[in-house]
């Protein structure tokens, strides 16, 4: 059984387009987040939710915007692609709350934007 | 606001041998996790080891061993008995206590190249 999965896996898309990338949590877990891993490896946080709030938004243009369905699910839209936006988006899921917790990661959706 | 610090870009290790990979963090906050997750050629993330600022013994798991040193703010992994399949990038991270909800800033990685 998958822990956390990410749909598509690879993304190829032209400038100016609009697509949505999707993360399922099997785990039982409150808390969600999507990070983004750029062309030098470096991973960086972008939201985070709980229990289906909005509780971190890390300085992500408005073109991007998640929506959490339910607890299970983060799901993320982009609007509007630019070249810089190739990466490789990471969603993960924890228990959450105020403690400290491991956070388990999907299997990342590589992004390429032409 | 807190950083984490991996100097070591890449390292080798001959198969069988153990290795350190560094990691320095930096916060003011006395709760925190350190975490070390192994990223292979095929890109998941695959968590390894937790230590938290609190806990008074180095963590392990299996060959993975974390040398905790709080007051020199050093998180450093131990790998021993290196396999072939140790060859990755190797990521530290931290997350902070309270309202954070979890949020994990990571270093830059090391790559981590494992000889027959």
């Amino acid at each position: 059984d998958t822990a956390v999965s990410q749909t598509p896996k690879y993304l190829v898309t032209q400038m100016g387009n609009d697509k949505s990338i999707k993360c399922e949590q099997n785990l039982g877990h409150d808390t969600m987040y999507w990070y983004k891993q750029d062309s030098k490896k470096f991973l960086k946080i972008m939201f985070s939710y709980n229990n289906k709030e909005l509780i971190i938004n890390e300085t992500v243009p408005n073109r991007f915007s998640p929506k959490s369905p339910d607890k299970a699910h983060l799901n993320l839209h982009i609007n509007s692609l630019e070249l810089g936006d190739s990466a490789v988006y990471f969603c993960a899921s924890s228990q959450g709350g105020l403690t400290l917790q491991t956070q388990y990661f999907g299997p990342g959706t590589r992004l390429l934007v032409l | 606001a807190q950083k984490i610090t991996q100097t070591q870009p890449g390292m080798f290790v001959q198969e069988k041998e153990a290795v350190t990979l560094d990691c320095t963090y930096d916060t003011s906050d006395p709760s925190y996790g350190l975490f070390w997750y192994k990223q292979p050629s095929s890109g998941e993330m695959i968590f390894l080891i937790y230590q938290g600022s609190y806990d008074q013994q180095n963590a392990t798991e299996g060959r993975y061993s974390l040398n905790f040193q709080k007051a020199r703010k050093s998180a450093n992994l131990v790998i021993s008995a290196s396999q072939l399949g140790d060859s990755a990038m190797y990521f530290c991270a931290m997350s902070l206590g309270g309202t954070s909800y979890g949020k994990l800033t990571f270093g830059q990685g090391t790559i981590l190249t494992v000889h027959p």
